[in-house]
């Protein structure tokens, strides 16, 4: 079975941009959850949805949101970013009530 | 609040010797557990869970914890250790499995041969 997949896997932008990055969860799965990996604050839960909708939400701001459709896939937006949005940015799915299962992650480089 | 505690950012064993990487947690309800890895640009890898039923748990590449909610710690350890296990490792808690895990800050391995 193939596991969760995100694209890209780099990704560099500028200040003041937006990104969108991709989430594929693993067949089967409809809950996918998002997370920021950073030196500093460590793993921090963004958000999580579930057949199409916001189910858990992490305490960030508003410039982060995210949506999923149909399929199950996900797709996370981050808006007018800053510095400090550089990470590692993780998504992992799973049945909903059970084990969350990661993706290798995109990273993000803000200039 | 819910957190979750490593101690230790850094544990350093000689290879064959005995693996023991901290985690306590702090919650009012006993949470889902787990223990995940991370190799250097890579997502995480989750070597074992702990739900309900029995406190002592086994997972992948010889890998276990033990659950003690009188001491809210989940302490992973592994009898042997190999040069192949060196990588950072992840505690993280959750009032369900599925969502929204709190996790400690990591603990980076090193073996040593």
């Amino acid at each position: 079975k193939a596991g969760v997949t995100q694209t890209p896997r780099y990704l560099i932008k500028t200040r003041g941009q937006q990104v969108t990055l991709s989430c594929s969860p693993i067949s089967g799965h409809r809950s996918v959850s998002w997370y920021q990996q950073t030196p500093g604050q460590g793993l921090q839960f963004l958000f999580e949805y579930f057949s199409e909708t916001q189910r858990n939400k992490g305490n960030f701001p508003g410039r982060f949101s995210g949506r999923q459709f149909s399929n199950s896939r996900s797709e996370m937006n981050v808006s007018t970013l800053e510095l400090g949005d550089s990470a590692l940015y993780l998504c992992a799915s799973s049945r909903g009530t059970d084990t969350q299962y990661f993706g290798p992650g995109t990273r993000l480089t803000v200039l | 609040a819910q957190s979750v505690t490593q101690l230790g950012s850094h544990v350093s064993v000689s290879e064959g010797a005995l693996v023991l990487l901290r985690c306590n947690y702090s919650s009012s309800v006993p949470p889902y557990l787990f223990w995940y890895v991370q190799y250097p640009n890579q997502g995480l890898q989750l070597l074992l869970k702990y739900t309900t039923g029995a406190t002592l748990v086994k997972g992948i590449n010889g890998f276990e914890a033990e659950f003690k909610k009188s001491e809210t710690s989940f302490h992973l350890t592994k009898p042997s250790a190999h040069m192949s296990d060196a990588a950072e490792y992840f505690c993280a808690a959750g009032v369900q499995a599925g969502t929204a895990l709190i996790f400690g800050k990591g603990t980076t391995l090193s073996v040593s041969s």
